[in-house]
């Protein structure tokens, strides 16, 4: 069965720098790996997903994230966080019909 | 586009009684899901329905029935509320069932047993 870890229930960074979630998985088959973004008090919303070809994937709001095999990982990147990054971000692979989340990361921008 | 809303959003209830919480999607998605989010857990899956009728219980069921009569409506039951049942509840449903598809999140329903 499938699995996902991440890396860091809180993250902290200072408005402009890079923000990197991390996030590891296990999966029995080739893995589609997504990330979810929740804002306070809403659903999640998907931020991207990696199902094949390119290894590098690009998402909303300026977002991307890199299958890596190899390290069994799909962490999540932006280059300069922005106040309005800060939410929570939950890694997810799916496997048949089930898709297993992460226990999330909370992410935090001081001005 | 109403898209997917759940309700109530906010539920107040006691242990033993029933409840339902309900959800509507107006894509005329084939899949439903039922998930619980508890702090340090992400999202669990509950029950989730691949079509009318069809459900299939997930990774936590125990204490929760779903029944799906119509594709656009999926509602989750818990029979006789406990504590522990105390949860964030999202509704989520996408086009298809295959692995590579998006989920569509609901609101959330924030319910507390006491």
């Amino acid at each position: 069965a499938q699995s996902v870890t991440q890396l860091g229930s809180h993250v902290s960074v200072s408005e402009g720098a890079l923000v990197l979630l991390r996030c590891n998985y296990s999966s029995s088959v080739p893995p589609y790996l997504f990330w979810y973004v929740q804002y306070p008090n809403q659903g999640l919303q998907l931020l991207l997903k990696y199902t094949t070809g390119a290894t590098l994937v690009k998402g909303i709001n300026g977002f991307e994230a890199e299958f890596k095999k190899s390290e069994t990982s799909f962490h999540l990147t932006k280059p300069s966080a922005h106040m309005s990054d800060a939410a929570e971000y939950f890694c997810a692979v799916s496997e048949g019909n089930d898709m297993r989340f992460g226990a999330g990361t909370r992410l935090t921008v001081k001005p | 586009d109403a898209g997917i809303t759940q309700s109530p959003r906010y539920k107040i209830t006691e242990t033993g009684r029933q409840v339902t919480l309900m959800c509507h999607q107006t894509w005329s998605h084939s899949y439903m899901f039922w998930y619980r989010q508890d702090l340090g857990h992400g999202l669990r899956l509950i029950y989730y329905s691949a079509a009318a009728d069809i459900t299939d219980k997930g990774e936590v069921p125990d204490g929760y029935v779903v029944s799906r009569s119509k594709t656009e409506n999926f509602p989750l039951t818990l029979e006789s509320a406990t504590r522990s049942q105390t949860s964030v509840y999202f509704c989520a449903s996408s086009e298809v069932g295959t692995r590579r598809e998006t989920q569509y999140f609901g609101p959330g329903t924030r319910l507390l047993v006491l």
